[in-house]
């Protein structure tokens, strides 16, 4: 049972292009977490998505980021115009969500580095 | 607001040693407390958790200490072993809506042969 997926592990970009990072879900699992990294810092949260909803983007900024996680594919955070404070390292978690009532494990893929020059 | 706080960047510790990792929150409302263990280039890992309503979990060389009252957990590795050797983030929940994960910034933890 494949794990997590994020592709690609490493990615550079010039000023104002725009990133696009992908993320694959173990097998079965409908929910999808996004998470960023910044150096020396712990984990942030950014957005949490069902197939073909957005639940939760209260930790996305305003501009420039987006997310999205279609019926078919992986689920796709894209960054519009990076600016150098985008690097970063970007995390995807997915989980089950079996039961509202109780903890659902969240298992992470193993991140995409993002190099803005 | 940094509601998850691991003050101790780095931990030294000799192999065969107990390694103590501590952490503190701010937020009563968290109901679920985690910790992960992380290797360079590798996504984050979950080791052990522990809801609010106890106040002890152990899995094996690992256990987990919760003060609620002191807002304090703390991760007990024995013995510690060469293999610890990696970064351990503290992370806190509410089980009740997104369940999204605040960590805190991480301490480095080297066990020294």
């Amino acid at each position: 049972n494949a794990g997590v997926m994020q592709n690609p592990r490493h990615l550079v970009r010039r000023r104002g292009q725009e990133a696009r990072l992908r993320c694959s879900p173990m097998k079965g699992h409908s929910h999808v977490y996004w998470y960023r990294q910044l150096p020396e810092e712990g984990l942030k949260f950014m957005v949490y998505l069902q197939k073909e909803n957005i639940i939760d983007e209260s930790g996305m900024p305003k501009e420039r980021f987006s997310a999205e996680f279609p019926k078919e594919g992986p689920s796709i955070l894209r960054i519009q115009q990076v600016v150098r404070g985008d690097s970063a390292a970007y995390f995807c978690a997915s989980s089950p969500r079996l039961a509202e009532s109780s903890y659902n494990e969240q298992f992470f893929g193993p991140g995409t580095r993002l190099t803005v020059l | 607001d940094q509601q998850v706080k691991q003050n101790s960047p780095s931990l030294s510790v000799q192999e065969g040693r107990i390694s103590i990792l501590n952490c503190d929150y701010t937020n009563s409302m968290f109901d679920y407390f985690l910790w992960y263990k992380k290797y360079p280039a590798e996504g984050p890992t979950f080791l052990i958790s522990i809801s609010s309503i106890k106040d002890k979990n152990e899995d094996g060389r690992f256990t987990v200490f919760l003060n609620k009252s002191a807002k304090h957990l703390s991760l007990h590795i024995v013995p510690s072993q060469p293999g610890d050797s990696a970064v351990y983030f503290c992370a806190a929940d509410i089980i009740q809506g997104a369940q999204k994960l605040v960590f805190g910034q991480g301490t480095r933890l080297t066990i020294n042969p």
